[in-house]
Formats: C-alpha cells, sequence, structure tokens
C-alpha cells in the first residue's frame, strides 16, 4: 500500500512556465484535497474533490486548476508560474469527509 | 476561518507536560490533530466530534468543548519523539475541508 503519491518532490519553475503536480491515492478514498504551505502559515485549501468528476475551490485557487478524471489520481495545475506560488504543495487524500487525512510527501516547489 | 492555535512555540524537557490550544470564532463540527515533523508530512493524530468524548492516544489525549468551540492537546510524560510542528484543523460540518491553524512548535529537549 503505497498511500498518497505525490510527483515531483523537488521542482524550479521560471515566471511564467507551467506544470502539473501529480497525486495518486491507492486506498480507494472518495475525499481528495490540496493545500500549499508557507512558513508560519499552516496549510492553506487550494482546491478539493469530493468524487471522480467534481471539484471545488479552496481558500486560495487563484492561478490554479485540478481535474479528477478517476477516484486515484487529482492532479493540480499551475498556470503562468508566478514567485508567489512558491511554496511546499501537499495533497491528502480521506475515505469519507470527516475521516482523517492521509498526506502525500509534498512537493516543494520555487519560481524564479 | 483559520483557527488560532497557543502557544506558538514550546520547549519541553523529557517528561514534562504540555498543552496545546485551538480555537475558532465559527461553530465546529470536528477538530482534527496532526503533528509534522520538519521536512516531512503531516501525520494524523486523532479526530473529536461534535457530541463526542475526549479521545486518547498512548500519552497523547485530547478534548473537544463544542460550546466554547474550542480544543485542547494534552501531552503527557512527553518524550523526545514529540518534537515537531501541532496542526489543529477545524470543520463546520458544511461540507468543506479543513481549515489548518498556524501551528505550534514544540521542542523536547534531554
Amino acid at each position: 500500500n503505497a498511500g498518497v503519491t505525490q510527483t515531483p518532490k523537488f521542482r524550479i519553475l521560471k515566471i511564467g512556465q507551467s506544470m502539473t503536480l501529480q497525486c495518486t491515492q491507492d486506498m480507494n478514498h472518495n475525499y481528495m484535497y490540496w493545500y500549499r504551505q508557507d512558513p508560519g502559515m499552516g496549510l492553506k485549501l487550494i482546491y478539493y474533490s469530493v468524487g471522480a468528476g467534481i471539484t471545488d475551490k479552496g481558500e486560495v485557487p487563484n492561478g490554479y486548476n485540478v481535474s479528477r478524471s478517476t477516484t486515484e489520481d487529482f492532479p493540480l495545475r499551475l498556470e503562468l508560474a508566478a514567485p508567489s506560488q512558491t511554496s511546499v504543495y501537499f495533497c491528502a487524500s480521506s475515505y469519507v469527509e470527516g475521516d482523517g487525512y492521509t498526506f502525500g510527501s509534498g512537493t516543494r516547489l520555487t519560481v524564479v | 476561518q483559520q483557527p488560532v492555535q497557543s502557544p506558538q512555540a514550546v520547549i519541553l524537557r523529557e517528561g514534562e507536560d504540555a498543552v496545546i490550544n485551538c480555537s475558532s470564532s465559527k461553530a465546529l463540527y470536528s477538530v482534527h490533530w496532526y503533528r509534522q515533523k520538519h521536512g516531512e508530512a503531516p501525520v494524523f493524530l486523532m479526530i473529536l466530534l461534535k457530541g463526542g468524548e475526549q479521545k486518547g492516544h498512548e500519552k497523547i489525549s485530547a478534548s473537544f468543548n463544542e460550546k466554547k468551540q474550542q480544543s485542547s492537546l494534552y501531552l503527557t510524560a512527553s518524550q523526545l519523539s514529540y518534537s515537531g510542528t501541532y496542526f489543529c484543523g477545524t470543520e463546520g460540518g458544511s461540507g468543506y475541508a479543513l481549515n489548518f491553524g498556524k501551528g505550534t512548535s514544540l521542542l523536547v529537549t534531554p
């Protein structure tokens, strides 16, 4: 059981470039989430999904897009990267609403 | 709305106790607690549900006061392995995902 797998672990982007952060879970969890973590600020919700084909915005969705075509995968797309998107990105999943989250190991992204 | 955690940081000697608080300005359905070690992902510790009782996990337990919209995490007889940043995550029962606090940094020294 791999849990929640995120790739890549590290990435450096130039301003204006685009990229996709991958997230896959093998626990048959319905709920999936994307958070970003900045030093001293806790975790901020970007997008979340309650099942395949259903996504919704969180607190800080600007500059990001998501899709959920399967139960297992929940990729996060960054369009036109900006320095403000420099952060550590965590994907998480849970079986149902109110269940404990399982987090991936994170992607450390730097935009220069 | 982001819950407020206190204290921001605490330093303990091994064997001492600590309490971390989490409060919200909104009515809460559940409170989660997570621990994150440096450079790692947060790890789920426990969940407290509205109407539920105090939960425990070895020497780490927590309470949830629905009326005051507060939760407290109790670490008893701390061990070196307890060092890390503790986050509370709150859910208002509206179907949204967790809102996390800014975290409490805990350092246990020998």
